[in-house]
């Protein structure tokens, strides 16, 4: 049974940057047929997605982040990270980690998900 | 950017009584949008997929319909463990998600 697990600082100070990491277990991020996908939300609102990252490396990213964001992949270690610079106090959320089908049933929706990880913007 | 408007923000109902959720999209969709349930303290989890499929595991009693720019999730008898916020999620253009409806109890 697959698991994701966000991991990372659960407190950045302003215009920092914000890294996450996701560690998979239960099969391999590189194997086909799924991109990984970072989601976030804010205290108390809605879901935000982030950007994903493909199989095959290939990464977008949400355009209202303005080229702050990015992902990538450790398929040595089974991993997916988040860069996120320039953090405000906006950007305080728990952040997800998701996997995201590819093709056919269930595509770009987000159908595993790991617990998500609190990361604060403060000084 | 595709904006999805959920409504009610907030249903209150008894446990055996039918949630009726809407999401409306600014743009039309075709049937790529999908319904998700979360919990507090929890992520969310796929209900629904392309507006009528329902994801692996998922009860009956959750349905999906809609096409183009209105759509609908459907809980045709609560369950006490139902009670939760239920988002939207369209594909159609980028990906986004609707500000949710939280279904409370009554």
């Amino acid at each position: 049974q697959m698991q994701l697990q966000e991991s990372g600082p659960g407190l950045v100070k302003p215009s920092e940057t914000l890294s996450l990491t996701c560690t998979v277990s239960g099969g391999s991020i590189s194997s086909g047929g799924y991109s990984w996908a970072w989601i976030r939300q804010p205290p108390g609102k809605g879901l935000g997605w982030i950007g994903s990252i493909s199989y095959s490396g290939s990464t977008y990213d949400n355009p209202s982040l303005k080229s702050r964001v990015t992902i990538s992949a450790d398929t040595s270690k089974n991993q997916v990270s988040l860069k996120l610079t320039s953090v405000t106090a906006a950007d305080t959320a728990v952040y997800y980690c998701a996997r995201q089908p590819m093709f056919a049933l269930g595509k770009d929706t987000f159908d595993i998900w790991g617990p998500g990880t609190m990361v604060t913007v403060s000084s | 950017e595709i904006v999805l408007t959920q409504s009610p923000a907030t249903l209150s109902l008894s446990p055996g009584e039918r949630a009726t959720l809407s999401c409306r999209a600014s743009q039309s969709l075709g049937s790529y949008l999908a319904w998700y349930q979360q919990k507090p303290g929890q992520a969310p989890r796929l209900l629904i997929y392309d507006a009528s499929n329902r994801a692996t595991g998922v009860p009956a009693r959750f349905s999906g319909s809609g096409s183009g720019t209105d759509f609908t999730l459907t809980i045709s008898s609560l369950e006490p463990e139902d009670f939760a916020v239920y988002y939207c999620q369209q594909r159609n253009s980028w990906l986004t998600f609707g500000g949710g409806t939280k279904v409370e109890i009554k």
